[in-house]
């Protein structure tokens, strides 16, 4: 158990429609990043938030939004679902995020989105 | 751009030693990653190794980097049949953003 908890585990819906993906990083962890992982792209990043503000944006469409809250939990919103967006969605956390050893990321058990 | 790349498959003997090769681009790489990831499970970190280390060793696993190849691989001594799973290499360099950029995974397979 890496101390990161992802909610929901399945997720099953319909194109078109919108989901909210959430995840509660490592205690005393300021750094959250989500990650896709689908068969044809493989494992990607998509975006990284520290401490509350966005840092980083990877291969993230413009239909996905992400927000990083006071307590630190993020939240990664999909919209107009498409059947391509079907994929296992991580999330990591790590300390800071910033550099040295502190980088180390820690992943969720991910969730599996299905899109019909 | 960055770029990670690994094999697809190895099988294995179980009690045999299993390498994993891992080849990247980013010669401002500052941490090399393995993750563990079991069917329908998550990625559990296995080790990482900083890229001033030419090795590091963690019980069963070993950690080989060559920076001037940009070389990376993971020995694991004495496979056991619950080390089948898909391996990842990842890398995050010390430049630009914080994030992980991840080989294709082999899958490790280990017979009986």
């Amino acid at each position: 158990d890496s101390g990161v908890t992802q909610t929901p585990k399945h997720l099953i819906t319909a194109t078109g429609q919108r989901v909210t993906l959430r995840c509660s990083p490592r205690s005393g962890d300021l750094s959250v990043y989500w990650y896709q992982q689908s068969l044809d792209q493989g494992l990607q990043f998509l975006i990284h938030y520290y401490n509350g503000e966005e840092r980083a944006k990877g291969n993230i469409l413009e239909r996905f939004s992400a927000q990083q809250f006071p307590d630190l939990h993020s939240e990664l919103n999909l919209s107009s679902l498409e059947l391509g967006d079907s994929a296992l969605y991580f999330c990591a956390s790590s300390v800071r995020g910033l550099g040295g050893d502190q980088e180390t990321q820690y992943f969720g058990p991910g969730t599996r989105l299905l899109v019909l | 751009g960055e770029d990670v790349e690994q094999s697809l498959f190895l099988s294995v003997r179980e009690g045999d030693s299993s390498v994993i090769n891992c080849t990247y681009t980013d010669s401002s790489s500052t941490y090399l990653y393995w993750y563990k990831q079991e069917p329908g499970a998550g990625l559990q970190l296995l080790t990482y190794i900083f890229s001033n280390m030419d090795m590091k060793q963690d019980q069963r696993l070993t950690v080989l980097l060559n920076k001037k190849d940009k070389h990376l691989s993971l020995r694991i001594a004495d496979t056991q049949t619950g080390d089948s799973a898909i391996y990842f290499c990842a890398e995050i360099s010390d430049t630009g953003r914080r994030a992980l950029t991840f080989g294709s995974g082999t899958r490790l397979q280990v017979q009986p």
